[in-house]
């Protein structure tokens, strides 16, 4: 297992578009997090699943943004009608134990023209 | 709510030398905290993971202490090569309920040859 992934690494999109991003975390982590971050800020918390179960959202996400786990595995993350404010980087984390910490990946980086 | 600030933004110093980093948080009610590392354009690479019981963690040159009580945490980085440069950031999540890390804004470091 390499590690976290996501797909695609960049994505550049016209205003009023839908993107989906995909993320596979490590195969026994039953916990995967979305997080955003923008130009010299730090990542914000997005959403969390443990196992399929989305069990927190941040105010963050809008009615225009959804994320799924369908099967405990790999997560989806949709932005529908995207907003020059969308661009950002995408990040997505998971972990077992809240003790083991947390294992990012390489993040897909959004650009909304 | 807790938040995190790490001071200062960005540091610059020559190869060689050791250099400290530092975070704060205003909630000492913390389950861990991570150091993380953040080349330009990519993802999070984690450090080290100090747990709440914890008062430091050491990894090669680098070294994580854990104060809970001045809710302060640093990173130390002994003998600096040019290849540190790159944002480091810290973050925290809460000893219980949500699994939200809350981030600081990053300390950009620059190690000149």
């Amino acid at each position: 297992d390499t590690g976290v992934s996501q797909d695609p690494r960049h994505k550049i999109t016209k205003r009023g578009q839908n993107v989906t991003f995909r993320c596979d975390p490590i195969s026994e982590h039953n916990r995967l997090y979305w997080y955003r971050q923008t130009l010299g800020q730090g990542p914000e918390f997005l959403t969390y699943f443990q196992n399929e179960a989305q069990l927190e959202k941040s105010r963050l996400l809008s009615d225009r943004f959804s994320a799924e786990r369908p099967k405990g595995s790999f997560s989806t993350l949709e932005i529908q009608r995207t907003e020059q404010g969308d661009s950002a980087m995408y990040l997505c984390a998971s972990s077992y134990l809240r003790e083991d910490g947390y294992t990012f990946g390489s993040g897909t980086r959004l650009t909304v023209v | 709510k807790q938040e995190v600030t790490q001071i200062p933004a960005a540091l610059s110093v020559p190869e060689g030398e050791n250099l400290v980093l530092n975070c704060s948080f205003t909630d000492s009610a913390i389950y861990n905290l991570q150091w993380f590392r953040q080349d330009p354009g990519k993802g999070l690479t984690s450090l080290l993971l100090i747990q709440s019981s914890q008062r430091e963690q050491t990894s090669g040159r680098l070294n994580a202490s854990l104060d809970k009580s001045s809710g302060r945490s640093t990173l130390y980085i002994a003998a600096s090569q040019p290849g540190d440069s790159a944002t480091y950031l810290c973050a925290a999540p809460p000893p219980f309920g949500n699994e939200k890390l809350t981030f600081g804004t990053g300390t950009r470091l620059t190690i000149i040859p």
